[in-house]
């Protein structure tokens, strides 16, 4: 299994350019998720998704666009770039929500994105 | 709501010498606790998990962490660092009161010096 893999790795955008970050698993988890991590910071959930064609927002959503067509691929969208999405991004699926079961998160590589 | 805070931003240690990082949590509910850790420009990998059952959790390459409800602690240890834990480690927070999403502290990097 490849687990969760995220292309591209590095990108450097102009402001008000767009992107699509791409993100797959092949585990079959439900649970998807976006977060970005700024230097000295922990991580901050974007979107969410809960299954094919479900999709919810995190902590930090605006900016970003998601959609969910399939299991297996997640990607974020940023439709006019600006500094302040200047981040590491991770994705990172599970296999369930709950907190008292087998909800460890697994992650992918990153994808490191600099606006200027 | 739930959070985490890491008490220490950066932690040195000698090789062969114990490691010790801190964490505190807040949460109104039952909540699950995780340790993560990061090597430079990697991805997030799970060290160990709480999940209401054993206090002490044992995780992956020697690490453990001990559940303390009356301390609201979750404190990471290993007894000797070896140069490989050189790394990012972030300490999480998962209840009903979010959903169980995870919250993430600000992580602690810890350097191993020879």
């Amino acid at each position: 299994n490849a687990g969760v893999t995220q292309t591209p790795k590095f990108r450097i955008l102009k402001i008000g350019q767009s992107m699509t970050l791409q993100c797959a698993q092949d585990m079959n988890h439900n649970y998807m998720y976006w977060y970005r991590q700024d230097p000295g910071m922990g991580l901050k959930l974007i979107y969410y998704s809960v299954g094919a064609g479900i999709t919810d927002k995190g902590e930090v959503p605006n900016g970003y666009n998601v959609s969910r067509s399939t299991t297996e691929d997640f990607p974020l969208r940023l439709e006019l770039a600006a500094p302040s999405q200047t981040s590491v991004y991770f994705c990172a699926s599970s296999y369930l929500l709950s907190g008292a079961g087998n909800n460890e998160q697994f992650f992918g590589p990153g994808t490191r994105l600099t606006v200027l | 709501a739930q959070s985490v805070t890491q008490l220490d931003s950066h932690v040195s240690v000698s090789e062969g010498t114990p490691v010790l990082l801190r964490c505190n949590y807040s949460s109104s509910y039952s909540p699950s606790l995780f340790w993560y850790v990061q090597h430079p420009n990697k991805g997030l990998q799970l060290l160990l998990k709480y999940t209401s059952a054993a206090t002490l959790v044992k995780g992956i390459n020697g690490f453990e962490a001990e559940f303390k409800k009356s301390e609201t602690s979750f404190h990471l240890t290993k007894p000797s660092a070896h140069m490989s834990d050189a790394a990012e480690y972030f300490c999480v927070v998962s209840d009903r009161s979010n959903d169980y999403k995870l919250s993430f502290g600000a992580g602690t990097t810890v350097t191993v010096r020879a």
